[in-house]
């Protein structure tokens, strides 16, 4: 099993352009998250996923958005990039959503300027 | 103030020592608790889950939890090269992961 997959690994954004940040798993999990970690700060929720069709927001949601039509597959799209989306992105898996369970793909580097 | 504190780091020992990473905490409806080892460039793993109060060992690694001073640590035996990421911390009032507060995390680095 290759696990929870993230591309791309790097990406340099314009202002105002727009992307989709793609995750695949392997693991057929139902629950599926969306996270960004800044420099000195934790990481932040920003959309999960309880199964393909249902998609829920979590902390810091503004200015993404999600979809979730297969089990295996959860994007987050970017309209409109700020430099305020300036992050490492991480996807993350996990069989029944619980706390004590989550797997993490290995995260796509995003700078906007 | 946040609702969980971490030591940013670095910390940096000696192959071998016994390392304490800690948290604390504000919330005293944190029930579940975790750490996780992020090495550098690479998502989060999880190493040690602990649910409310008390002690858990898995190998070199201790948890601890310490609900009455709001305090979790994470202790690592025998410290090794291989030992030198950043750990993180997280807690949840509930078992859902959608839920859950990440500390910062803490740079460790382990000398030969």
């Amino acid at each position: 099993n290759a696990g929870v997959t993230q591309t791309p690994k790097f990406r340099i954004l314009k202002i105002g352009q727009s992307m989709t940040l793609q995750c695949t798993q392997d693991m057929n999990h139902n629950y599926m998250y969306w996270y960004r970690q800044d420099p000195g700060m934790g990481l932040k929720l920003i959309y999960y996923s309880v199964g393909a069709g249902i998609t829920d927001k979590g902390e810091v949601p503004n200015g993404y958005n999600v979809s979730r039509s297969t089990t295996e597959d959860f994007p987050l799209r970017l309209e409109l990039a700020a430099p305020s989306q300036t992050s490492v992105y991480f996807c993350a898996s996990s069989v029944t959503g619980g706390a004590y369970e989550q797997y993490f793909g290995p995260g796509t580097r995003l700078t906007v300027t | 103030q946040k609702e969980v504190e971490q030591d940013p780091g670095p910390l940096s020992v000696p192959e071998g020592a016994i390392v304490s990473l800690n948290c604390t905490y504000s919330n005293s409806a944190f029930q579940y608790f975790m750490w996780y080892r992020q090495y550098s460039r690479k998502g989060p793993e999880l190493l040690m889950y602990t649910y409310s109060s008390g002690n858990k060992e898995d190998g070199r690694f201790t948890a601890q939890v310490d609900k009455s001073s709001k305090y979790i640590s994470l202790f690592i035996r025998d410290s090794q090269p291989s030992d030198s990421a950043t750990y993180l911390c997280a807690m949840s009032a509930t078992s859902s992961a959608s839920k859950i507060i990440f500390g910062s995390g803490t740079r460790l680095s382990i000398r030969p």
